[in-house]
């Protein structure tokens, strides 16, 4: 069993669309996360949530919108795709604020 | 602001020789915690260090952490092939700050 699965893996869009991107964790975990990786493998928080609570916003465009149904379900949605969109989008989950964080293989998103 | 800086950004060694990895941070830190990157794939937790310990080791793996420096080193001893990938620090500050703040990472490749 995968304990953080997204989907979808690759995703090529043109811009202007609107895509989601879903992610699940059968860990059991309360907090779950979104980073992005930029071409120079460059990692940044977007958005964690604790208990589907939104806990950092970390300064990103409101195009980007996450939606947590529950606790093992963080999707990202994000409208109005720009090329700068394009990167690696990873979800992870951990227990608690500062421990072990397990990630998902990530969904490569490239905007043409 | 970033946190971590690793250096070397690449690291090329031979297979059996030992690699040293070395981040630093600019802020306090609760934790401290590497992480493994293959090529393509998402990240792996390897070893969690708080702020109160001076050394960790798991398995072949030998983190140190220095305070007073806001450094941390990472050794992987007796490297194989299948450590080639890229590898990261990872900081938390601890409390309700819900993220980790990632460095830039280390490429290490193994040869054969």
């Amino acid at each position: 069993d995968t304990a953080v699965s997204q989907t979808p893996k690759y995703l090529v869009t043109q811009m202007g669309n609107d895509k989601s991107i879903k992610c699940e964790q059968n860990l059991g975990h309360d907090t779950m996360y979104w980073y992005k990786q930029d071409s120079k493998k460059f990692l940044k928080i977007m958005f964690s949530y604790n208990n589907k609570e939104l806990i950092i916003n970390e300064t990103v465009p409101n195009r980007f919108s996450p939606k947590s149904p529950d606790k093992a379900h963080l999707n990202l949605h994000i409208n109005s795709l720009e090329l700068g969109d394009s990167a690696v989008y990873f979800c992870a989950s951990s227990r608690d604020s500062s421990g072990e964080a397990f990630f998902g293989q990530g969904t490569r998103l490239t905007v043409v | 602001s970033q946190q971590g800086e690793e250096d070397p950004q690449a690291l090329s060694i031979q297979e059996g020789e030992n690699a040293t990895m070395n981040c630093s941070y600019k802020t306090s830190i609760n934790n401290l915690q590497w992480y493994r990157q293959n090529s393509g794939r998402g990240l792996v937790h390897l070893i969690l260090i708080r702020s109160n310990e001076r050394e960790k080791h798991s398995g072949r793996l030998r983190v140190t952490l220095d305070t007073s420096k806001k450094s941390s080193s990472l050794l992987i001893t007796a490297s194989r092939a299948a450590d080639t990938a890229s590898y990261f620090c990872a900081t938390d500050s601890g409390g309700s700050n819900y993220k980790l703040t990632f460095g830039k990472g280390t490429l290490l490749t193994v040869n054969p």
